[in-house]
């Protein structure tokens, strides 16, 4: 079964600042998942990613699978941005066949004006 | 193009009852998988369903059930609700098998067992 870690748990930075959270895993994966999830419980999808780098307005993330470890950074960080980012990795390899997700704790990111 | 669509939002059940949650996927989605999230923790897998049949399933007792329709939507049914069940329950939809083209997720269902 696959295990996630993610780092730090909890984050408060100044409007402004670039923001790093990192994420490693157990097991090899077929592609990793940012998520964001703001109060109130809906969660939406960042990035899905295989190898690389993916960007998104403000928004980048970076995996590498050799190390089995991701990133999500955050450029110019704006209080907007302030929610629980969650890493999720197939909860097991199952060599394309049914995989539901296995989640990080998620670390809550609070950004001050 | 309407995304995952969950209801109800919020419900309230005394103990020992019985719930049915209900999901419908994206337009174009064919795999419906479930979760649950407590209080301050990362959601949980509770199984994956796929041509209306279970494909796989997480750490989770008999009491959750679950069934897929022919139009791909989905229902959760929990028995003899206990007060830890208590938690958002959130549906995630995607192409089969899941893990390699992305999931989009409901905005779940808040589940308070009383």
């Amino acid at each position: 079964k696959n295990e996630v870690e993610q780092s730090p748990q909890n984050l408060t930075a100044q409007e402004g600042e670039f923001i790093t959270i990192n994420c490693s895993y157990s097991v090899g994966i077929s592609a990793l998942h940012w998520l964001q999830q703001h109060p109130g419980g809906g969660i939406v999808s960042l990035f899905m990613l295989s190898s690389g780098k993916k960007k998104h307005g403000r928004l980048i993330a970076t995996i590498n699978i050799q190390e089995k470890h991701s990133s999500l950074h955050i450029t110019a960080s704006h209080p907007r941005d302030s929610a629980v980012y969650i890493c999720a990795v197939p909860l097991r390899y199952s060599g394309g066949g049914a995989d539901g997700l296995t989640f990080g704790k998620g670390t809550h990111l609070i950004i001050q004006p | 193009d309407a995304g995952v669509t969950q209801s109800p939002t919020h419900l309230i059940k005394t103990r020992g009852q019985q719930v049915t949650l209900r999901c419908s996927p994206k337009s174009g989605h064919d795999t419906v998988s479930w979760y649950q999230q407590a209080l301050g923790q990362g959601p949980q897998f509770i199984f994956q369903y796929y041509e209306e049949e279970e494909r796989q399933r997480g750490n989770f007792p008999d009491r959750f059930s679950g069934h897929q329709f022919p139009n791909y939507s989905s229902e959760l049914n929990v028995n003899a609700l206990l007060l830890g069940d208590s938690a958002l329950y959130l549906c995630a939809s995607s192409t089969w098998p899941g893990a390699a083209y992305g999931y989009t997720f409901g905005s779940g269902t808040r589940l308070t067992v009383v």
